[in-house]
């Protein structure tokens, strides 16, 4: 069955530290990722995506992730941290059954100290 | 802003209730999707629907049902409400159906809370 695992339930950065934030998925055919952050209150924003290609990703707000075949990753990373980046971290795994199934992982929920 | 709105922000019921959640679509989008997040279930799809159709279904109990309007809006109707209902409900908006990869836009979502 599919499956997303996000090992790390929060981490505390500091600001300007490099990130990163590790997604695991388990999916038999060619997975379809995606990496989304909600700050509170809010709804989901999509920070990157990865479908087929390139296997190094750039996202919005100088996100990337690099998907590994080998180790069924996409771990999303980030060089330098902003406190704005403080929020909570979603990977999901895609499959089209007909339709567009959207699996999300637990979250990571991310704190940036000063 | 998503573009994608839902009413109302916030609901509070009794249990054995019914309610129905509204969902717009960013303009020009034809599919819908529904989310429920709670804090022990985590961020569960429930189901999708392209231009008024039923596309995909995930984890959505029985007592739940959505539908497309021809307008494009979505309701979410929930009822005989459990305490467990209690949660934030999404609803995301993209432009395509069944082609992976198109970005789904969310919505502010609703939180719902059975007393």
């Amino acid at each position: 069955a599919q499956s997303v695992t996000q090992p790390d339930i929060h981490i505390t950065v500091s600001e300007g530290a490099s990130l990163e934030l590790r997604c695991n998925y388990s999916y038999g055919a060619t997975p379809y990722l995606f990496w989304y952050v909600q700050s509170p209150g809010q709804g989901l924003q999509l920070l990157l995506k990865y479908f087929s290609g390139d296997t190094l990703v750039q996202g919005i707000k100088g996100f990337e992730a690099e998907f590994k075949r080998s180790q069924s990753s996409f771990n999303l990373r980030k060089p330098s941290v902003h406190w704005s980046d403080a929020a909570e971290y979603f990977c999901a795994v895609a499959y089209n059954t007909g339709g567009f199934k959207t699996i999300f992982g637990a979250g990571t929920r991310l704190f940036v100290k000063a | 802003d998503s573009g994608v709105t839902q009413t109302p922000k916030h609901l509070i019921t009794a249990t054995g209730q019914r309610v129905t959640l509204r969902c717009s679509p960013r303009s020009g989008d034809l599919s819908v999707y529904w989310y429920q997040q709670s804090l022990d279930q985590g961020l569960q799809f429930l189901i999708q629907y392209y231009n008024g159709e039923e596309r995909a279904k995930g984890n959505i109990l029985e007592r739940f049902s959505a539908q497309q309007f021809p307008d494009l809006h979505s309701e979410l109707n929930l009822s005989s409400l459990e305490l467990g209902d209690s949660a934030l409900y999404f609803c995301a908006s993209s432009d395509e159906a069944g082609v992976l990869g198109n970005e789904q836009f969310f919505g502010p979502g609703t939180r719902l809370t059975v007393l």
